[in-house]
């Protein structure tokens, strides 16, 4: 069974500073997706970045960054230029490829970090 | 184009009775799957449903439930509910099939149990 974890329940960070969220997992998989989702005070989870496993480039969105270290199964998340409205519960996932799970979707979540953006 | 949409979104029930819950996902997804979300527990995933067959399954008990219909809305229920199924119950859509790798969530419904 894998495994997420992510060992910083709190973080906080100055608006417009640039901030990193640590994720480890354990997997015997080789191929695999990884995901960071946000969840701010509405609840509504909202997808930030995907990276796939044999996929060594980085995977980035707009201020949003991943340093995935697939020997270390390590898969970070860097907020740049952080703002007011990224503040929110972030969630790292994993999720076994569909020819591994016979098609099937599944997430595995880690505890969160609960980030607070500071003005 | 809409995203998942649940229904309710907030609902208070007694111990003892079943709740049913809706989902109905974003247009050409044809898995649905549903997480419950506790403080103590974090996110645990329940069932994923496509083409109206139930795929996979947590290690939930059987009061849980769920279907999915041929537009590939999707309901689950709970029986005999009991304090510690009080949760944000989040749905979830994908392609399914062999690509569509990427899941999306609607706004959840929170069941409070008294």
């Amino acid at each position: 069974a894998q495994t997420v974890t992510q060992s910083q329940p709190e973080m906080s960070v100055q608006e417009a500073e640039t901030v990193t969220l640590s994720c480890t997992y354990d997997t015997s998989e080789n191929n695999y997706y990884l995901f960071w989702y946000k969840q701010p005070p509405s609840r509504q989870m909202i997808l930030v970045i995907r990276q796939e496993a044999y996929k060594q480039q980085n995977a980035t969105e707009n201020r949003f960054s991943v340093n995935f270290q697939k020997a270390a199964k390590s898969f970070s998340l860097k907020i740049s230029d952080s703002q007011l409205g990224d503040t929110a519960m972030y969630f790292c996932a994993f999720m076994t490829t569909p020819e591994a799970s016979g098609s099937a979707r599944q997430l595995t979540f880690g505890s969160g970090t609960q980030l607070t953006v500071l003005p | 184009k809409a995203g998942v949409t649940q229904t309710p979104r907030y609902l208070i029930k007694t111990r003892g009775q079943q709740v049913t819950l809706s989902c109905s996902p974003i247009s050409g997804h044809r898995s649905v799957s549903w997480y419950q979300q506790t403080p103590g527990q974090g996110l645990q995933f329940l069932f994923e449903y496509f083409s109206e067959t139930q795929r996979n399954k947590g290690n939930f008990p059987g009061r849980f439930s769920g279907r999915q219909f041929s537009n590939s809305r999707s309901e689950m229920n709970v029986s005999t509910l009991e304090l510690g199924d009080s949760a944000l119950y989040l749905c979830a859509s994908s392609l399914g099939g062999r690509t569509g790798n990427t899941i999306y969530f609607g706004e959840g419904s929170w069941l409070t149990v008294v």
